[in-house]
């Protein structure tokens, strides 16, 4: 069955250092892909950055990288110089070939202290 | 519109009444979607539209439940005799294209309404 496992229901960074949060993803699924998202308290559901499952190269956006490790089934976000506003609920997501659907995770409360 | 609207924000009825809570996706957008997130936890899929039709209800948790999308722009998410367990943020998700989720073509959320059950 698929299934995405966040292992860290939360995590304090220190502001400036760099924060990896962890996901790992189960599907025996060739074609798939790998989405992070960023719920702040306001509630919205924010897209931050995208793997697919073919693609060669580790995604990247601005502060946010994606660690795909595909023999290990884990896609962690790193974020790099963590700031203030980087405190969120964090949530990785699988989609499958040609679906509609995200498969989500529990994800990850993230705060980072001053 | 710029982003994924909902309304209302926030909704606090009593136990056994109706509720309506509307979502107006992206101009353009032929996907729309509406997930239910509990207190802690990852969005739950309820049913996904293309275009005006329910492509696939199966998360709607029971017959209370219903959504309609009669224009395949705005959407209204229904739900009848409200029980407690009902509370939790309704979200609503729009998407450019039906299928293929992927970088270039990502759920983009609206803030969510929050039901509470009284």
């Amino acid at each position: 069955a698929q299934k995405i496992t966040q292992t860290q229901p939360g995590m304090f960074v220190q502001e400036k250092e760099a924060v990896t949060l962890d996901c790992t993803y189960d599907t025996s699924d060739q074609s798939y892909g790998l989405f992070w998202y960023k719920q702040p308290s306001s509630g919205e559901m924010i897209f931050l950055i995208y793997q697919g499952s073919y693609d060669e190269q580790n995604a990247t956006e601005g502060r946010y990288s994606l660690n795909f490790q595909k023999a290990r089934k884990s896609a962690n976000l790193v974020i790099s110089a963590s700031q203030l506003g980087d405190s969120a609920m964090y949530f990785c997501a699988m989609s499958l070939d040609s679906n509609y659907q995200l498969i989500w995770g529990a994800g990850t409360k993230l705060i980072i202290k001053p | 519109g710029a982003g994924v609207s909902q309304t209302p924000s926030n909704k606090v009825t009593e136990k056994g009444k109706y509720v309506e809570l509307r979502c107006d996706p992206i101009s353009g957008h032929t996907a729309l979607y509406w997930y239910r997130q509990s207190l802690g936890q990852g969005p739950e899929f309820l049913i996904y539209f293309q275009g005006t039709g329910a492509a696939d209800d199966s998360g709607l948790p029971n017959d209370r439940f219903f959504a309609v999308r009669p224009e395949g722009s705005v959407s209204t998410l229904k739900i009848q005799r409200t029980e407690r367990g009902d509370s939790a943020v309704y979200l609503c998700a729009s998407s450019l294209r039906s299928t293929g989720l992927s970088g270039a073509n990502v759920l983009t959320f609206g803030a969510g309404s929050r039901l509470t059950v009284l």
